[in-house]
């Protein structure tokens, strides 16, 4: 059972540039997020995902795009990399939305991008 | 807002007790939980309030105080493994709020 699986796990880009970062889960999960994590700030909620075939903003999603391709894969775009998005960046999935009371993010490894 | 704050920094020695508390300025919100972060590694869950109270889980604990606006965690018997940062998060819904972390130094 491999959870949450994001790649890649290391990316140089240069400013302008676009870039996919892929996650998917094999827990069946319904709801899907992506991270940042910054250094003395947390981790901020860009986007998230309730079900297949929604998104949602979280409190940073200016200068990203996400898909939810079918239950498994959340995928999160920067269109025109800039150096303010140098982070971390993290996947997750939850149980919300199902009968469970489980209310717990299982994460991916992280990816950390660094935008020159 | 939803601004939750946390202490940046705890030391301990280990085999002592350290409370890392959490104190928010929201409300409406389902519940608290906990997330433990290595050097490079991913966060992981610890623990889930969705009442006020106490939630016991091994040598951790969570408390949870909807009418204080606060919460912690507790960490007794310390090892050096945890030494680590420590994130409280509030959910509206599925929306995770996480604060701004507090690294554990465990100290022999």
């Amino acid at each position: 059972n491999a959870g949450v699986t994001q790649t890649p796990k290391f990316q140089v880009l240069k400013t302008g540039q676009s870039m996919t970062l892929q996650c998917a889960q094999d827990m069946n999960h319904n709801s899907m997020y992506w991270y940042r994590q910054d250094p003395g700030m947390g981790l901020r909620l860009i986007y998230y995902s309730a079900s297949e075939g929604t998104t949602d903003k979280g409190e940073v999603p200016n200068g990203y795009n996400v898909s939810r391709l079918n239950k498994r894969e959340f995928s999160l775009r920067l269109e025109s990399a800039a150096p303010s998005q140098t982070s971390v960046y993290f996947c997750a999935s939850s149980e919300w939305g199902t009968a469970s009371t489980n209310e717990k993010l299982f994460f991916g490894s992280g990816t950390q991008l660094s935008v020159l | 807002g939803q601004s939750l704050e946390q202490p940046s920094e705890v030391t301990a020695v280990e085999g002592a007790i350290v409370q890392i508390n959490c104190t928010y300025q929201t409300s409406g919100f389902y519940g608290l939980s906990w997330y433990q972060q290595h050097d490079g590694g991913a966060p992981t869950f610890l623990s889930y309030n969705a009442l006020d109270g106490l939630e016991e889980t091994g040598r951790f604990s969570s408390f949870l105080s909807r009418s204080d606006s606060y919460g912690y965690l507790l960490l007794q018997e310390l090892q050096m493994k945890d030494s680590a940062s420590y994130f409280c998060a509030v959910n509206y819904g599925q929306n995770f709020v996480f604060g701004p972390g507090t690294r554990l130094s465990v100290l022999p």
